[in-house]
């Protein structure tokens, strides 16, 4: 069994969609929780983390950590062609030395 | 653009070749990682160094071999590659101190091509 499993997509939506990603994890120790967005033939961009369990929005992002679960999900309000993209969960037991990825959705929002 | 700035953005290199990528950052972070980046795949971790130190290589063939000179700059030492090594490697920094502890952040990566 994998450590984080992320569904590859891909996931097609109308622009103005709300868009949910998802991730479910196995270690029970993971306490960082990433998310990645990577456009072709560049590196990974930093989105959003959250530490523990719970909620954090910024702008037309949320992400959501339900550890009882091991289930981690974002969220992408008004989704724009711009949005289009592979989307990277990742995440730590402990200061980032080492993280793990979940395999990334690739999103497609079509204007 | 990125504050992890690589160097070259493209690479082809013959398996007889030497040659190396570099990463810089001026953030002041102090833990700096390798990612290899297969297509359609997730970065794959290879090496980390934390305040200079090598902390982490996982497993990584000696036909690889980091270098951190200094708190800013990482390098990948590359020699006698084999075409399977072809792919976007990825470098990424991170703070390391409470309570700034931060996700890594990455460059654009170099994309490699052995021949």
């Amino acid at each position: 069994q994998k450590e984080v499993e992320q569904d590859p997509g891909p996931l097609s939506v109308p622009e103005g969609a709300i868009v949910s990603l998802n991730c479910t994890y196995s270690n029970s120790a993971f306490q960082y929780f990433m998310w990645y967005r990577q456009y072709s033939r560049k590196g990974p961009e930093l989105l959003m983390y959250t530490y523990s369990s719970g909620n954090k929005e910024d702008g037309r992002f949320t992400a959501q950590v339900d550890k009882s679960s091991k289930y981690i999900s974002l969220f992408i309000r008004d989704s724009q062609p711009s949005d289009s993209a592979t989307y990277l969960c990742a995440m730590s037991p402990y200061n980032f030395n080492k993280f793990y990825f979940g395999s990334g959705t690739k999103l497609n929002v079509k204007p | 653009d990125t504050e992890v700035t690589q160097t070259p953005k493209h690479l082809v290199m013959g398996m007889t070749n030497k040659k190396s990528l570099k990463c810089e950052q001026h953030m002041g972070h102090r833990a700096m990682y390798w990612y290899k980046q297969k297509a359609k795949k997730p970065p794959e971790l290879m090496f980390v160094y934390s305040y200079e130190k090598l902390s982490i290589n996982e497993s990584v063939p000696s036909r690889f071999s980091p270098e951190c000179p200094n708190s800013s700059l990482l390098n990948l030492h590359l020699h006698a590659l084999q075409p399977e090594d072809s792919a976007l490697y990825l470098c990424a920094s991170a703070h390391k101190t409470r309570p700034d502890n931060s996700p890594p952040h990455f460059g654009n990566g170099t994309r490699l091509t052995v021949t």
